[in-house]
């Protein structure tokens, strides 16, 4: 059973389309995260979700809208897409707010093109 | 071999051989400092991690040293494997709920 599962794995669309990613823990756990990865492989936190609750907010543009529609589902929305939003995106969780033993999803490879 | 710095550099080193991957952390307050190795086309998976108030652990093969003086984090990893080939972060969670990841180190191990 996969711990963390995002889907899809990849992703490419056009510049202004709008698109969401899934992501689902199995593990129990109450907070959830997206990450984003860029070319450089630098992993940046983007939001934090404890208990359905948004906890982080990291000066993300507001295109980018988070849901938590329970404890084991984070999905990302993103609107009107931009070539500097492709990166991989990832998803993850954890028991707890120090983020320590955090379990990744395999990621999303966005491209915008 | 060894690797130095916060930029993404890359460590090449004989199968058998130990490995360290040196990293430098920024914030003094965080609690504690993770090791994440992520192999190519997967997410980042924990390896190990240290709380501020220790200066070593260890787990299998791998032993994690905190340099609070110097603030700064190693990673050891004994007779690396072939398996061991993938990209090492370390991270800090400079508050909760978040976790800062430095900019990572690619290993390869050469048969």
């Amino acid at each position: 059973d996969t711990a963390v599962s995002q889907t899809p794995k990849y992703l490419v669309t056009q510049m202004g389309n709008d698109k969401s990613i899934k992501c689902e823990q199995n593990l129990g756990h109450d907070t959830m995260y997206w990450y984003k990865q860029d070319s450089k492989k630098f992993l940046k936190i983007m939001f934090s979700y404890n208990n359905k609750e948004l906890i982080i907010n990291e000066t993300v543009p507001n295109r980018f809208s988070p849901k938590s529609p329970d404890k084991a589902h984070l999905n990302l929305h993103i609107n009107s897409l931009e070539l500097g939003d492709s990166a991989v995106y990832f998803c993850a969780s954890s028991q707890g707010g120090t983020g320590r033993e955090a379990f990744f999803g395999q990621g999303t490879r966005l491209t915008v093109v | 071999g060894e690797s130095v710095g916060l930029h993404l550099p890359t460590l090449s080193v004989q199968e058998g051989d130990n490995s360290i991957i040196n990293c430098a952390y920024s914030n003094s307050a965080s609690d504690y400092f993770i090791w994440y190795k992520q192999e190519s086309g997967k997410g980042p998976q924990f390896i190990i991690d240290i709380r501020s108030n220790m200066d070593k652990r260890q787990g299998q093969r791998v032993t994690v040293l905190l340099n609070k003086t110097v603030k700064h984090l190693s990673l050891q990893i004994a007779a690396t494997q072939p398996g061991d080939s993938a990209v090492y972060f370390c991270a800090e969670n400079p508050g909760d709920y978040k976790l800062s990841f430095g900019a990572g180190t690619t290993v390869t191990v050469r048969a």
